[in-house]
């Protein structure tokens, strides 16, 4: 059965102190792995799209890695304006499916 | 247009109301999907409509009815709804389900049933 485990469900940090959220997976055959930032009340908003293991993706403050079974946003010197739940979904071969996980809650305090 | 559109962005109603909620998009988009989303869960996958078709109904209860009268345009007509149906409604497209590019969600419904 395919899955998206993340981790960890809710992160508090300093402003400027870096971190990474997980996202592990098991899917039959990865068509793409994507990355979302959703703000309460909002829907998600499109951060990345991984497809391959060794790809790396940056966005600002934002940097997505992806190998076989997982990946990695990595966040450099976050801004309480990156606050928001970050969602990893993935997409098997052959359905039209995305599979979210449970999110992680990110907290960025001055 | 990048955005997709959704309306009303709350809506309160009984469990013998019938309401509809709408969705759009001009990007020339070819799917679409309804997701419902709990508070603190993550979306969960309703419907997928591709080039106008349903593709996909995860087993959703039949008060709920899609439409999508044309490629632009995706409904979501609401019946007999139980209180454990309030959720944030997510419309959501992409350039086809053939391909993997990130869909673009839209702002969602407030649904609360009374």
């Amino acid at each position: 059965e395919d899955q998206v485990t993340q981790s960890p469900e809710a992160l508090r940090l300093q402003e400027g102190e870096s971190s990474s959220l997980n996202c592990s997976y098991t899917v039959s055959g990865l068509r793409g792995l994507f990355w979302y930032r959703q703000d309460p009340g909002k829907g998600p908003e499109f951060l990345f799209t991984l497809y391959s293991a060794g790809e790396e993706k940056e966005k600002e403050r934002l940097k997505a890695t992806l190998t076989k079974k997982e990946s990695f946003l990595h966040i450099t010197a976050p801004k309480p304006e990156d606050s928001a739940t970050y969602l990893c979904a993935v997409q098997a071969r052959n359905t039209d499916k995305l599979i979210f996980g449970t999110g992680t809650r990110l907290q960025v305090f001055p | 247009d990048t955005e997709v559109t959704q309306t009303p962005k709350h809506l309160v109603m009984g469990m013998t109301n019938k309401k509809s909620l709408k969705c759009e998009q001009h990007m020339g988009h070819r799917a679409m999907y309804w997701y419902k989303q709990k508070a603190k869960k993550p979306p969960e996958l309703m419907f997928v409509y591709s080039y106008e078709k349903l593709s996909i109904n995860e087993s959703v209860p039949s008060r709920f009815s899609p439409e999508c009268p044309n490629s632009s345009l995706l409904n979501l007509h609401l019946h007999a709804l139980q209180p454990e149906d309030s959720a944030l409604y997510l419309c959501a497209s992409s350039e086809g389900t053939a391909w993997n590019y990130g869909y673009t969600f839209g702002s969602g419904t407030r649904l609360t049933v009374v």
